[in-house]
């Protein structure tokens, strides 16, 4: 069946970028009509939409981070990626990877998640 | 963005009680709310969709109602796998957006 696994550092320094890629497996990321997201997770505290892209390399983001926010796709690898500049400790989350169903459009599936430090 | 807005924040109930979270948002959504389960250390799990269709392999214990600005989320009768913190997201425009969560503890 389709899975989803977040991978990438674990610890990142203030003002540095955060990359963080999204192995999909089971299956293929050029599915039409689906959408691949990332999703945050600050400790604690509740979910972040944080952008969606498609396989034709289409992009919505969250407009409180799109300054910051790039997310791609590659489809010979079966993989989408997460790029975020000049981290904060404020960006320190649980970033999970996610598909994106057209029906409700809701995220039907999700990444383990991976927990994303940004420390001195 | 659209606000959504969930109630109560936590909810203490016993094994085999009716249990009702409610989410409303800050302008129409049509029925574009989907409900999530997310359990410690794991990743949310989509349990109703549409406002009220039960995702495949959800018990039918849960169910989903409302339509425009309110909805609800039952569990019709507590198991002690369902402890744990709930979630609404709107689809309905991006930015996609989640309540604030509702946290289901044992009694």
């Amino acid at each position: 069946q389709l899975q989803l696994q977040e991978s990438g550092p674990g610890l990142v320094k203030p003002s540095e970028t955060l990359s963080l890629t999204c192995t999909v497996s089971g299956g293929s990321i050029s599915t039409s009509n689906y959408y691949w997201a990332w999703i945050r997770q600050p400790p604690g505290k509740g979910l972040e939409w944080i952008g969606s892209i498609y396989y034709s390399g289409s992009t919505y983001y969250n407009p409180s981070l799109k300054s910051r926010v790039t997310i791609s796709v590659d489809t010979s690898n079966n993989q989408f990626s997460l790029k975020l500049t000049s981290v904060t400790a404020a960006d320190t989350a649980v970033y999970y990877c996610a598909r994106l169903g057209p029906t409700s459009w809701n995220f039907d599936l999700w990444g383990r998640g991976t927990l994303v430090t940004v420390s001195s | 963005d659209i606000q959504m807005t969930q109630s109560p924040s936590s909810l203490s109930a016993s094994v085999g009680d009716k249990v009702t979270i409610t989410c409303r948002a800050s302008q129409s959504l049509t029925n574009y709310l989907n409900w999530y389960q997310q359990k410690p250390g794991k990743a949310p799990n989509l349990l109703i969709y549409a406002a009220s269709t039960l995702q495949s392999g959800v018990p039918s214990r849960f169910s989903g109602s409302g339509s425009g600005t309110d909805f609800t989320l039952t569990i019709s009768s507590l198991q002690p796998e369902d402890f744990a913190t709930y979630y609404c997201q709107q689809s309905y425009r991006t930015p996609y957006t989640f309540g604030q969560g509702t946290n289901l503890e044992i009694k």
